[in-house]
């Protein structure tokens, strides 16, 4: 069975200061891991994934996160957080390319103080 | 490119109601899916379609019907509201080579 977990419900961070919002996943095969952001009164919208290659995966808006096997993370980071990123934030798992089934985590929201 | 439009962008209904719930998509995208979002509980799966002509039930199918009408629109239908159904309701689609969702603005539903 496939899982996600966000362990924070919240982040708070200040304006200038690196972020990282937090994502444990657990399939049964080789993971496809999503990264998606969602602002008030919109739909999601896709920040990055990690298919397979390299571990740190770079995505929109000089977010990235950074693919851990051994700890089964998923961390999504960004060096300058700007009150902007303020939002609400998705990861999500599928055990197959191609695959119907996401599994959503049940989101952080990052907040950023000025 | 609109992308994914979803129609109403908001709806009440009594319990007992029935309703349907448009989406479409000018992607030219072969997959589409229905989610809904409940506060502390992420996304769930109510119903996809991986190509026009088919559809498979997700996580949480039962209360809802859905409809591929053509390869650009995909319904869901609620025959018989419930309390339990008041949530957000995201409309997504895919294209066949490429793994990531697109997702349409949502539609606010309350069943009171």
């Amino acid at each position: 069975a496939q899982s996600v977990a966000q362990p924070e419900d919240q982040v708070n961070v200040a304006e200038g200061n690196p972020l990282t919002v937090k994502c444990t996943y657990s399939v049964s095969g080789n993971p496809y891991l999503f990264w998606y952001v969602q602002y008030p009164n919109r739909g999601l919208q896709f920040l990055l994934k990690y298919i397979t290659g390299d571990n740190l995966v770079k995505g929109s808006y000089g977010f990235e996160a950074e693919f851990n096997k051994s700890q089964t993370s998923f961390h999504l980071k960004k060096p300058t957080a700007l009150v902007s990123d303020s939002a609400l934030y998705f990861c999500a798992v599928s055990e197959r390319a191609g695959a119907n089934n996401l599994f959503f985590g049940t989101g952080t929201r990052l907040t950023v103080i000025p | 490119n609109a992308g994914v439009t979803q129609t109403p962008k908001f709806q009440v209904l009594k319990t007992g109601q029935s309703m349907t719930l448009q989406c479409a998509q000018d992607m030219n995208h072969n997959s589409m899916y229905w989610y809904r979002q409940d506060p502390g509980m992420g996304l769930r799966l109510i119903y996809y379609s991986a190509s026009e002509g088919t559809t498979d039930k997700g996580e949480v199918p039962n209360g809802y019907n859905v409809s591929r009408l053509n390869k650009r629109e995909f319904s869901l239908r609620l025959e018989s509201a419930a309390p339990s159904q008041t949530s957000v309701y995201f409309c997504a689609s895919r294209p066949a080579k490429m793994i990531e969702q697109f997702f349409g603005p949502g539609t606010r539903l309350t069943v009171l």
